[in-house]
């Protein structure tokens, strides 16, 4: 069976630091997908980052970057400079390939809090 | 520009009623989802669809039904409320496979008294 498991129920970073959010899975599946999202008080759910299980480089996107381990079966996501508005709750999730047409399964979250 | 919208925001209903929310997307897309949300659990499946005429059962079903008669509208009925459905409702929409994220609704809050 598949599982995501976020160990961190909540973090705290000094604003302009960096924080590392932990990700692990477990898969049988070869071919699959990690995905972040970010939800903020306000509820909605926005997506940050995409790994595939055959992506060489790590994923970037602008402030975000995911810290791909195969071996270990991890996928950590990393803030630069974290900034007020990072302040949110994170979820990690991933897609197998036997489930190609887009279901996700989700860790439980890490609440991060940005401190001034 | 497209979307995914819900319907209700927020409802309140009473225990053994029956409910239906509404989802509705203009992103053209054919597979559909709903979650709900609760403490500790995070975002958990309850059915999804991969086009019109399609249904499956996700990891919660139970107590859960869906229809879907046209690509834009997933609605999902509560036969009979239960207050364990007490919960944050999350619709979503994505392509099929490969990298595709998936867009997520803005969420309907239910509680049931």
């Amino acid at each position: 069976a598949q599982k995501i498991t976020q160990t961190q129920p909540g973090m705290f970073v000094q604003e302009k630091e960096a924080v590392t959010l932990d990700c692990t899975y477990d898969t049988s599946d070869q071919s699959y997908g990690l995905f972040w999202y970010k939800q903020p008080s306000s509820g909605e759910m926005i997506f940050l980052i995409y790994q595939g299980s055959y992506d060489e480089q790590n994923a970037t996107e602008g402030r975000y970057s995911l810290n791909f381990q195969k071996a270990r079966k991890s996928a950590n996501l990393v803030i630069s400079a974290s900034q007020l508005g990072d302040s949110a709750m994170y979820f990690c999730a991933m897609r197998g390939s036997s489930s190609n047409t887009g279901k996700l399964i989700f860790g439980q979250g890490t609440t991060l809090q940005v401190k001034p | 520009d497209a979307e995914i919208t819900q319907s209700p925001r927020h409802k309140i209903t009473e225990t053994g009623r029956q409910v239906t929310l509404a989802c509705h997307q203009t992103w053209n897309h054919n597979n559909m989802f709903w979650y709900r949300q609760d403490l500790g659990h995070g975002l958990r499946l309850i059915h999804y669809s991969y086009g019109v005429q399609d249904t499956n059962k996700g990891e919660v079903s139970d107590g859960y039904s869906v229809s879907r008669s046209n690509t834009e509208d997933l609605p999902l009925t509560l036969e009979s409320a239960a207050s364990s459905q007490t919960s944050v409702y999350f619709c979503a929409s994505s392509l099929a496979g490969g990298p595709s994220e998936q867009f997520f609704g803005p969420g309907t809050r239910l509680t049931v008294l």
